[in-house]
């Protein structure tokens, strides 16, 4: 079946662009979070959703960082007036279920650079 | 201090050797642990979980866990260079919403 897609895989901005950023999660998961990598380093959690509900989103950077998930199944963040610093992979993963033992399966990711 | 640290290598083993990987967490109430694989340029990819101390097999990997001294490591035997990639460790959230701490990874290299 399919796993996660995200859109787009590159996306180039100027600095004080505002960008909108797509996960479809696989179907029927009920997680779903958002993470940030940057260049060396490990996946930094942004964002959970169960279903539609955001549950945490302690990540976030600042409030230029935006998630929603309005039908429970695709997610999109949105960053608002982008910085140089926000140049990343975003990562979209979703599981099965709320369990802390659920396998999270990654998506692609969205490579951001902000010029 | 980070929560999930590892050692960013990297780490040079030869073929057919065996890689260890090691990892320390400094939540102690944390649940769930698992090695993620990732080639450069992709997303990470699970390779093991382990839920209670001792060992997990599974097929070359082996997943160890020692929550008294907060540690868990990976070994992978009989190395080969498809192996080569960043290895992340990975700690589940104890608090209900199950967001993952990651290490900074250890980037593996097989040498043939």
């Amino acid at each position: 079946g399919a796993g996660v897609s995200q859109s787009p895989r590159y996306k180039v901005a100027k600095r004080g662009q505002d960008v909108a950023l797509r996960c479809d999660p696989i179907s029927g998961h009920v997680s779903l979070f958002w993470y940030q990598q940057a260049l060396g380093q490990g996946p930094e959690f942004l964002t959970y959703f169960q279903n539609e509900a955001q549950l945490d989103k302690s990540g976030l950077p600042s409030d230029r960082f935006f998630a929603e998930r309005p039908e429970g199944s695709v997610s999109t963040l949105k960053i608002q007036r982008t910085q140089q610093e926000d140049s990343a992979v975003y990562l979209c993963a979703s599981s099965l279920e709320r369990l802390a033992q659920e396998t999270q399966y990654f998506g692609p990711g969205t490579r951001l650079l902000v010029l | 201090q980070k929560e999930v640290e590892q050692n960013s290598g990297p780490l040079s083993v030869p073929e057919g050797a065996i890689a260890s990987l090691n990892c320390t967490y400094s939540d102690r109430g944390s649940q769930s642990f698992f090695w993620y694989r990732q080639y450069s340029g992709k997303s990470p990819e699970l390779i093991m979980s382990i839920y209670s101390n001792g060992d997990k097999e599974d097929g070359r990997f082996t997943a160890q866990l020692n929550k008294a001294s907060q540690y868990v490591s990976l070994l992978i035997r009989d190395s080969q260079p498809s192996d080569s990639a960043t290895y992340l460790c990975a700690v589940g959230s104890n608090f209900g919403n199950e967001k993952l701490t990651f290490g900074t990874g250890t980037r593996l290299t097989i040498i043939p």
